[in-house]
């Protein structure tokens, strides 16, 4: 199973400041790997998925990089409403192993 | 526009069953294979499994192998996750997740129901 690992668990941070969360494979998923934001009492809402394609109505703050193992999500600037809880996911074809990894926790600073 | 509406909170004994179904509208049901996530309180996102609701076909994470089945009713538009042998850490927020791609699994979830949450206790 491909364990992905996220960096850091909590990141604090002002309004208005560009926030850059990590995220780490332990072998290459290629370009498969997707990142979610999820606030609380809510569903995961997907932001980003191809390492870099914005989802359907995602604001352009919101940027996706990387491949093979280490991948980087960039909010330029923040915004009230993103602060939340992000998640990495990888997915490889069929069939499916697709994994989490354990969150990033964006506080306001 | 596309709706995912699962189906409401149970509270079960440890060793029972609980099924869990998903009725989607806004958009051609067999198209789109469907993905089971769940969140246990206060932890992670964790992925169960897969269904194609064109011919059925699925794929189950290996830690629910044996425990899980994924079924469909092409005729309501519904998904179902039946979980059997439930524990105390089975306790969790499922949810149902469309996929973003048509007639194939890209592998994320690109639409979510709204969860329903599976409570295991004696």
């Amino acid at each position: 199973e491909i364990v992905m690992t996220q960096s850091p668990a909590t990141l604090s941070v002002s309004p208005g400041e560009r926030a850059t969360l990590s995220c780490r494979a332990s072998q290459s998923v290629s370009s498969n790997l997707a990142w979610y934001q999820q606030k609380p009492g809510q569903a995961p809402r997907l932001l980003i998925y191809g390492a870099s394609t914005r989802a359907t109505g995602i604001p352009a703050r919101f940027s996706g990089s990387g491949s093979g193992t280490e991948f980087t999500l960039t909010i330029s600037s923040l915004q009230s409403e993103d602060f939340a809880v992000y998640y990495c996911q990888q997915y490889n074809n069929w069939p499916p192993s697709i994994t989490f990894g354990q969150g990033t926790r964006l506080e306001i600073k | 526009q596309v709706q995912l509406v699962q189906s409401g909170a149970e509270v079960k004994k440890p060793g029972a069953s609980v099924k869990v179904s998903c009725k989607a509208s806004g958009y051609t049901f067999t198209s789109y294979y469907m993905h089971w996530v769940r969140q246990a309180p206060g932890q992670g996102l964790e992925w169960m499994g897969i269904i194609n609701p064109s011919g059925g076909s699925t794929s189950y994470a290996q830690k629910f192998q044996g425990r899980v089945t994924m079924t469909r009713d092409t005729s309501t538009s519904t998904v179902y996750m039946e979980l059997s042998s439930l524990r105390s850490e089975d306790t969790a927020v499922y949810y149902c997740a469309r996929d973003g791609e048509a007639y194939s699994s890209r592998g994320t979830g690109d639409y979510w129901g709204q969860g329903t949450l599976v409570t295991v206790s004696s």
